[in-house]
């Protein structure tokens, strides 16, 4: 149980257009999602915590016009990075906390990453 | 905001030795921490975690430990196989405030034959 799934895993795109990247939780409602970045041989950077149906909440110093977070339903949250640029490459990774009875409060699950590559 | 320090930042040990990494936090709200292991170009998966009602855990050959007083919690893996070579991330989590993590630096740990 528990699992997370994030597409694509990885992504080419020229500097300047949009991609879009999807988080889902597969056998549970997620009701944060949240979304991080990590560049090489660095740590995990929360950049911002998105709960369903209500606006992301995103961490100091990261551009919410520049990165768009929709969390329409309990399964999916989507990141897009506009107008992205080579400084924007990276890898980007989601998790999912789950709610409701049986649930901790804690715990999160990471999906697999999505490596972003801007030429 | 909560700040996590985490050390050593590289660590190489023998086949069968222990290896054990600390980290520090900065916020007295913080009650939940946990470590993940990650291995390159993968996802961080979660192999032990401690809350704040207790002092140790343990699961078979890993063990965390938890001083609320100083701040600072503890990883330990004993009898250490070559398949325990990742980077080792601490992570702390306030109550409220959505729950989210804050991660250490990381630690790569290298298991040598």
């Amino acid at each position: 149980g528990a699992v997370v799934s994030q597409h694509p895993s990885r992504v080419i795109c020229k500097s300047g257009t949009s991609v879009k990247i999807e988080c889902r939780s597969l056998d549970f409602q997620a009701t944060t999602m949240f979304w991080y970045r990590q560049f090489p041989k660095q740590s995990l950077m929360l950049m911002a915590t998105s709960n369903e149906g209500s606006k992301a909440t995103y961490e100091q110093g990261v551009e919410k016009d520049k990165f768009l977070i929709n969390h329409a339903s309990l399964t999916l949250s989507t990141l897009t990075v506009t107008s992205a640029h080579p400084e924007d490459s990276s890898f980007y990774i989601c998790s999912a906390r789950g709610g409701g009875a049986g649930w901790g409060t804690y715990e999160q699950y990471f999906g697999p990453g999505t490596r972003l590559t801007v030429t | 905001g909560e700040n996590v320090e985490q050390h050593p930042s590289t660590l190489s040990v023998q086949e069968g030795d222990s290896a054990v990494i600390k980290c520090t936090y900065s916020d007295s709200a913080s009650n939940y921490f946990p470590w993940y292991k990650q291995e390159l170009g993968k996802r961080p998966q979660l192999i032990i975690d401690i809350r704040s009602n207790v002092g140790e855990k343990k699961d078979q050959r890993i063990a965390v430990t938890l001083n609320k007083t100083a701040k600072h919690f503890s990883l330990h893996i004993t009898e250490t196989q070559p398949e325990d070579s990742a980077v080792y991330f601490c992570a702390a989590s306030p109550s409220g405030g959505g729950n989210k993590l804050t991660f250490g630096t990381g630690t790569q740990l290298k298991v040598e034959l």
